[in-house]
């Protein structure tokens, strides 16, 4: 079964510094997606930033980049330049391909504050 | 262009008491996803539904349904309502089966069984 585990259930920053999320998980699978989603205060999840597998580049968006190491089924999220609107939990997916269909599994969270 | 949206933002049952709640998809999407985020964990799947028909479904018991109108809006119902279904209930619509695209959320329904 493909779980997702975030080890740290919360951090703190100082405003423009940067931080960094850790993410494993586990799976068979050898092509697949993952992607960091961000939950504020105001409950809507909204999709940061997403990696395919079979891509070796690591994705960049804006302050937000990704360290994806494939072997070590890592895929830990970089936060630069941190701004108070960062502070939120974070979440890790993992898309999971079954019966013709996807699913997101996540992992627990990590609760980021950002501090001014 | 009108992202997810979810009725009603949240509400208050009574154990034993049966819900229903309401998901309108992103424009141009047409497959439904249900999320239950209970307090402090992350989103759980719970079903999946695409041309009407449920395609995939979490470990979630019969007391869970839904459905899919033609227009892709879906609804979740759940019945005999227990303590333990206090949740964020949360709709992710996206385009299309056997691909990888994105799910968008909706801002989801806080439901609160007493």
């Amino acid at each position: 079964a493909q779980t997702v585990t975030q080890s740290q259930p919360e951090m703190s920053v100082q405003e423009a510094e940067t931080v960094t999320l850790s993410c494993t998980y586990d799976t068979s699978e050898s092509n697949y997606y993952l992607f960091w989603y961000k939950q504020p205060p105001s409950r809507q999840m909204i999709l940061v930033i997403r990696q395919e597998a079979y891509k070796q580049q690591n994705a960049t968006e804006n302050r937000f980049s990704v360290n994806f190491q494939k072997a070590a089924k890592s895929f830990s999220l970089k936060i630069s330049d941190s701004q108070l609107g960062d502070t939120a939990m974070y979440f890790c997916a993992f898309m999971k391909h079954e019966g013709g269909s996807e699913k997101l599994v996540f992992g627990k969270g990590t609760k980021l504050t950002v501090n001014p | 262009d009108a992202g997810v949206t979810q009725s009603p933002t949240h509400l208050i049952k009574t154990r034993g008491q049966q819900v229903t709640l309401r998901c309108s998809p992103k424009s141009g999407h047409d497959t439904v996803s249900w999320y239950q985020q209970a307090l402090g964990q992350g989103p759980q799947f719970i079903f999946q539904y695409y041309e009407e028909e449920e395609r995939q479904r979490g470990n979630f018991p019969d007391r869970f349904s839904g459905h899919q109108f033609p227009n892709y809006s879906s609804e979740l119902n759940v019945n005999a309502l227990l303590l333990g279904d206090s949740a964020l209930y949360l709709c992710a619509s996206s385009f299309g089966q056997g691909v990888y695209y994105e799910q968008y959320f909706g801002p989801g329904t806080r439901l609160t069984v007493t």
